[in-house]
């Protein structure tokens, strides 16, 4: 139990098809962030939201859209999504500004047909 | 500009040997350190932090790195390497104050195999 639950665990999508992850932490952070984790590739940051404003989006295509209701829940909604989208998506929250970890879930491995 | 530089992408010990994997650093600031760990299919799980306080750090599963500032190395090193120990290591350095809002920068990865 990491404290970060990620849905699905899986998907496999068409790309024309719209589906959402979604992430959640009941440790009580603040800030949380989306990574995406491709085969042979270093992990990239994608998104990061702290008390639900969003800090940082780091050249995403806009076919990826963020979602932040509140501090412990984020969602990432998928649209027109090309095959080399598909990879592990992370998630992960932390303490804002302080030196304490960021706290990651178990990804959701998504395959676009 | 942080960069964290894992030396070697593939390591590969006998089960009971040392276990040693390379991490370098580039900040100019001090930095905060961690190293995860990552199995097939799963998540980064936080296997030890350097925040500044004792530049020797012990984590979970044996695990301990230490903080060299003179050299900018915070190597991991386990004495004794398990069969369950195989997976991905990653190095991660992040940096408080300003806008990062504690932006992690990742290492490359070291995938360490274990042989019976």
């Amino acid at each position: 139990e990491t404290g970060v639950t990620q849905t699905p665990r899986h998907l496999v999508m068409g790309m024309t098809n719209k589906k959402s992850l979604k992430c959640e932490q009941h440790l009580g952070h603040n800030a949380m962030y989306w990574y995406k984790q491709s085969a042979k590739k270093p992990l990239e940051l994608m998104f990061v939201y702290n008390f639900k404003e969003q800090t940082e989006n780091n050249s995403v295509p806009s076919r990826f859209s963020p979602e932040c209701p509140n501090s412990s829940h984020l969602f990432l909604h998928l649209h027109t999504l090309q095959p080399e989208d598909s990879a592990l998506y992370l998630c992960a929250s932390s303490l804002g500004n302080t030196p304490q970890p960021q706290h990651f879930g178990d990804g959701t491995r998504l395959s676009i047909l | 500009a942080q960069s964290v530089t894992q030396l070697g992408s593939h390591v590969s010990v006998s089960e009971g040997a040392l276990v040693l994997l390379r991490c370098n650093y580039s900040s100019s600031v001090p930095p905060y350190l961690f190293w995860y760990v990552q199995y097939p299919n799963q998540g980064l799980q936080l296997l030890l932090k350097y925040t500044s306080a004792a530049t020797l750090v012990k984590g979970i599963n044996g695990f301990e790195a230490e903080f060299k500032k003179s050299e900018t190395s915070f190597h991991l090193t386990k004495p004794s390497a398990h069969m369950s120990d195989a997976a991905e290591y990653f190095c991660v350095s992040r940096v408080i104050g300003g806008t990062s809002y504690g932006k992690l920068t990742f290492g490359q990865g070291t995938i360490l195999t274990v042989h019976p």
